[in-house]
């Protein structure tokens, strides 16, 4: 069970950015699926969620309007796409899974994550 | 300022047991059983250790327990052993942060004497 994230690096205030997690080992298309941020020696901060289906999401407060969370369960890949990016958005970004399903949407739980791709927006 | 509120720092002894509180209100962890926590170490990725209040997922040592009364809940680690020495968090599912679903407490160093 393996959580992959990319697409991070340096970019300037205002631009676009589009990070990808490659899901392995499970069946991605069964599980929702979130986006969790750390900013640099700062705690933990959730970013967005979507359902197994991707069907519904939702979008914390501090990036709604910005940031866009989608998935391709053909490609076992979740996608964050973020737009008018600002310094406070710099941070090292996380997907996790969730139990939710079918069954269940959400269990607001966290049981794997990635390793995390950092995002410096410096201009 | 985080929404849920953790001490900045605990320490304890090897094989003593140590308390992490973590208080919210009625519209998170005093509402639902979606409390989880997590251990960090530098330069990790979080790791679940509790989930809904007093679940621990498959892997993770019985020294480690949760527990919820109130507003408040908490994390107790018992026998501390030096890998214990860690950052730890503490989630809730919320319903009063309008679009934000989930919220953190702001962390709490552990130090293993």
């Amino acid at each position: 069970v393996q959580l992959v994230e990319s697409g991070g690096g340096v970019v300037q205030p205002g631009r676009s950015q589009r990070l990808s997690c490659a899901a392995s080992g499970f069946t991605f298309g069964s599980y929702a699926m979130h986006w969790v941020r750390q900013a640099p020696g700062k705690g933990l901060e959730w970013v967005a969620v979507i359902s197994y289906d991707g069907n519904n999401n939702y979008i914390g407060e501090s990036v709604k309007g910005r940031f866009a969370i989608s998935r391709d369960n053909s490609k076992n890949t979740l996608y964050l796409q973020m737009n008018s990016l600002r310094y406070e958005d710099t941070a090292v970004y996380y997907c996790a899974r969730d139990q939710g399903g079918s069954a269940a949407d959400y269990f607001w739980y966290f049981d794997v994550w990635g390793r995390g791709t950092r995002v410096t927006v410096s201009s | 300022q985080s929404a849920l509120t953790q001490p900045a720092s605990v320490s304890g002894s090897p094989g003593q047991s140590i308390t992490i509180s973590c208080t919210g209100t009625s519209s998170d962890i005093g509402g639902y059983n979606y409390v989880s926590w997590f251990q960090q170490h530098p330069g990790k990725a979080p790791r679940l250790m509790i989930y809904d209040v007093g679940n621990r997922p498959s892997g993770v040592s019985h020294r480690f327990s949760g527990s919820k009364s109130g507003n408040t809940a908490s994390l107790t680690i018992s026998g501390l052993q030096a890998e214990d020495e860690a950052d730890y968090y503490c989630s809730s599912y919320t319903s009063y942060i309008r679009s934000t679903l989930v919220v953190f407490g702001g962390g709490t160093k552990l130090t293993v004497l």
